[in-house]
């Protein structure tokens, strides 16, 4: 398995209160991502990384942020949680850009927001 | 707007049975078709993938049938077992950063 490190793996909050969660890699990967799966809509890019403090948003960033300060961790911040976005998260990464190139999903992260 | 569509959104195969599970796509950008498997509790893992000058891809058990003119790729899981029961994820990539999912199939084949 690739080294991918999700964390927390559960969380519970508050609405309107921020919360961050954490990715982290050891494989030295280029490209980190940030998704949420949710059921009847599979999974969703929220945003993604293509080097350090090189980010930009995918298709359902509103509402999140996200910053890279290191080449092995990723991290996803809920601004002001609400509760559309109680969800599972997953971190993947991918070696490099372009077609052939396998992306390496972490375990996930549940979160809910009360 | 959904990029990929799949479909069932559900499969209940007996043991020894053919899955399938049927994906399609409007655009003509995407350049790789790959398919992830979701076991409860766990991310999404690369199963196999295929390239759209390519219309059939086989490993083992899975195959992939690609139509490229009618924008359509599919997965078919051969003599299904137990052990194949899962989510499984359609997706298409462009050359560029972003992998599109699709809606998710889940699989329960039957002893």
């Amino acid at each position: 398995d690739a080294g991918i490190t999700q964390s927390p793996r559960h969380k519970v909050t508050e609405t309107g209160t921020p919360v961050t969660l954490r990715c982290h890699q050891t494989e030295n990967h280029r490209y980190m991502y940030w998704y949420r799966q949710d059921p009847g809509h599979g999974l969703r890019l929220i945003h993604y990384s293509y080097g350090v403090k090189d980010t930009d948003k995918g298709e359902v960033s509103d509402g999140y942020s996200v910053s890279r300060s290191k080449t092995e961790d990723f991290l996803l911040t809920l601004e002001s949680a609400t509760s559309s976005q109680t969800s599972v998260y997953f971190c993947a990464t991918r070696g490099r850009q372009g077609v052939n190139t396998e992306a390496f999903f972490g375990q996930g992260t549940r979160l809910t927001v009360v | 707007q959904q990029q990929v569509k799949q479909s069932p959104q559900s499969l209940i195969v007996q043991k020894g049975g053919i899955s399938i599970i049927n994906c399609a796509y409007e655009n003509t950008a995407f350049d790789y078709f790959p398919w992830y498997q979701q076991f409860p509790g766990k991310g999404p893992a690369l199963l196999i993938a295929i390239r759209p000058d390519v219309s059939e891809k086989k490993e083992g058990r899975f195959t992939i049938s690609f139509n490229k003119s009618a924008k359509q790729f599919s997965l078919h899981i051969m003599d299904s077992q137990p052990g194949d029961s899962a989510t499984y994820f359609c997706a298409a990539q462009t050359g560029a950063n972003n992998l599109f999912f699709g809606t998710g199939t889940r699989l329960t084949v039957i002893p």
